[in-house]
């Protein structure tokens, strides 16, 4: 099945700091997401971007499709970012489950 | 976006008894919800598919007859442990695609956290 690889696993930022998380997936894909798991477990959507680049306020995420890599970029970081970000990826269009990867944990401190 | 509800938020419960934890789509109808499981810093793992109106699919190394998967209704879902063993000891979240969008996003449910003594 399709491999899903995020990196870094871990992450510690200052407040204030920028940063990168990249996703890299083995097979071309239909259907590519980014979450943020709160502390509470709750998956919040961040972007569906199967291809191209979206923006939405600090956060902004782009998807080289061709050359299978997604990027989440979350720029001047608040405590409030503190979580576990997930690629997850879905082969086909329509209904089908998503795959995830092993996420990047990312702790922002003041 | 959509919104995907679960019940119960956590729930304990004794070794051996069953727990049924429910999804629903708030505001849209779903003919295939999805069951992930997680574990303790660990990824989302895909359970089964949940067919409205059909049998359930399962992932490979999932035990259909421990998870038994009723999709009733086009808005409800539900997921039921039986005899429940302290390795079942998860969090479990739903996810559903709203129909019709043009965005195929998926949304996730809040999770029921297991715990079995």
């Amino acid at each position: 099945g399709i491999q899903v690889e995020q990196s870094p696993p871990d992450l510690i930022l200052q407040e204030g700091a920028n940063s990168t998380l990249r996703c890299n997936f083995s097979d071309s894909v239909n259907n590519l997401q980014w979450f943020h798991q709160n502390p509470w477990g709750q998956l919040i959507n961040l972007f569906y971007i199967p291809s191209g680049t979206k923006q939405n306020g600090r956060l902004s995420a782009t998807t080289v499709a061709t050359e299978r890599y997604s990027l989440l970029y979350i720029s001047s970081s608040q405590t409030t970012d503190s979580g576990v970000y997930f690629c997850a990826v879905a082969l086909y269009s329509g209904n089908t489950p998503l795959v995830f990867g092993k996420g990047t944990r990312l702790s922002v401190i003041a | 976006g959509a919104v995907v509800s679960q019940h119960p938020s956590r729930v304990i419960c004794k070794s051996g008894t069953s727990v049924k934890i429910e999804c629903r789509s708030l505001d849209f109808q779903a003919t295939t919800m999805f069951w992930y499981r997680q574990f303790p810093k660990q990824s989302l793992m895909l359970m089964a598919t949940s067919n409205e109106g059909s049998k359930a699919t399962y992932e490979q190394g999932v035990e259909k007859d421990k998870f038994l998967i009723n999709h009733a209704s086009l808005t409800l879902s539900t997921l039921t442990v039986t005899s429940a063993h302290p390795e079942d000891s998860s969090f479990y979240i739903c996810s559903a695609q709203s129909p019709g969008t043009r965005q195929e996003t998926q949304y996730f449910g809040p999770g029921t956290r297991l715990l079995v003594l």
